[in-house]
């Protein structure tokens, strides 16, 4: 199964841009890099995905190295309404391969 | 419009005894998975379901099993429950045919004492 590796945690201020990474050293081309949220006593929430090229929307922004075997999920403003788990996953065939995911704290 | 929607809640359960999940998907979405979310972890997938069949499967042995009904509603069963079966049980809907992601619902919490 296509792996995926995150810092356990991350804390940022509120306002401030918040890059969280992701290594994927074992993608491969036909695997596409989503972004889920999981707030507390909720499903994962979708947040942005990609497949070669970085990706925009109202959310964030997704920047994927040029080898694809890392990319970056970029949120520009931290609100406290982010403090969330963020898994980084890779999809295959419509079947999630989730990790550990990185949880973002986010101070006032 | 309503989400993906799953039943019941919360369930305790004793080691041994079965049990059925239930998720309807979020309207126009034909495809149902289901993850296994241990406390503390990342979801794990369990099995995939479209036009009534298991299309796709994870590492869960066959205690696990499951059916997708033709309003694509789904039932996922789990027989001979172990205290390692208690986890946060989400499913996801989607369309198979434009994938664009998968949108989950908040699961239901089983704990077998």
């Amino acid at each position: 199964d296509a792996k995926t590796t995150q810092p356990n945690s991350m804390e940022s201020n509120e306002e401030e841009p918040v890059h969280l990474p992701c290594n994927h050293s074992t993608i491969s081309g036909t695997d596409y890099i989503h972004w889920y949220r999981q707030l507390p006593s909720q499903g994962p929430e979708y947040v942005i995905h990609g497949l070669t090229s970085n990706v925009n929307n109202r959310m964030a922004s997704l920047a994927i190295a040029e080898d694809r075997k890392s990319s970056t999920l970029i949120l520009h403003r931290a609100t406290l309404r982010d403090a969330a788990v963020y898994y980084c996953i890779l999809r295959n065939f419509n079947k999630f391969y989730f990790g550990s995911g990185t949880k973002l704290n986010v101070k006032p | 419009d309503a989400g993906v929607t799953q039943s019941p809640t919360h369930l305790i359960k004793t080691r041994g005894q079965q049990v059925t999940l239930r998720c309807s998907p979020k309207s126009g979405h034909d495809t149902v998975s289901w993850y296994q979310q241990a406390l503390g972890q990342g979801p794990q997938f369990i099995f995939q379901y479209y036009e009534e069949e298991e299309r796709q499967r994870g590492n869960f042995p066959d205690r696990f099993s499951g059916h997708q009904f033709p309003n694509y509603s789904s039932e996922l069963n789990v027989n001979a429950l172990l205290l390692g079966d208690s986890a946060l049980y989400l499913c996801a809907s989607s369309l198979k045919t434009t994938f664009y992601g998968y949108t989950f619902g908040s699961g239901t919490r089983l704990t077998v004492v």
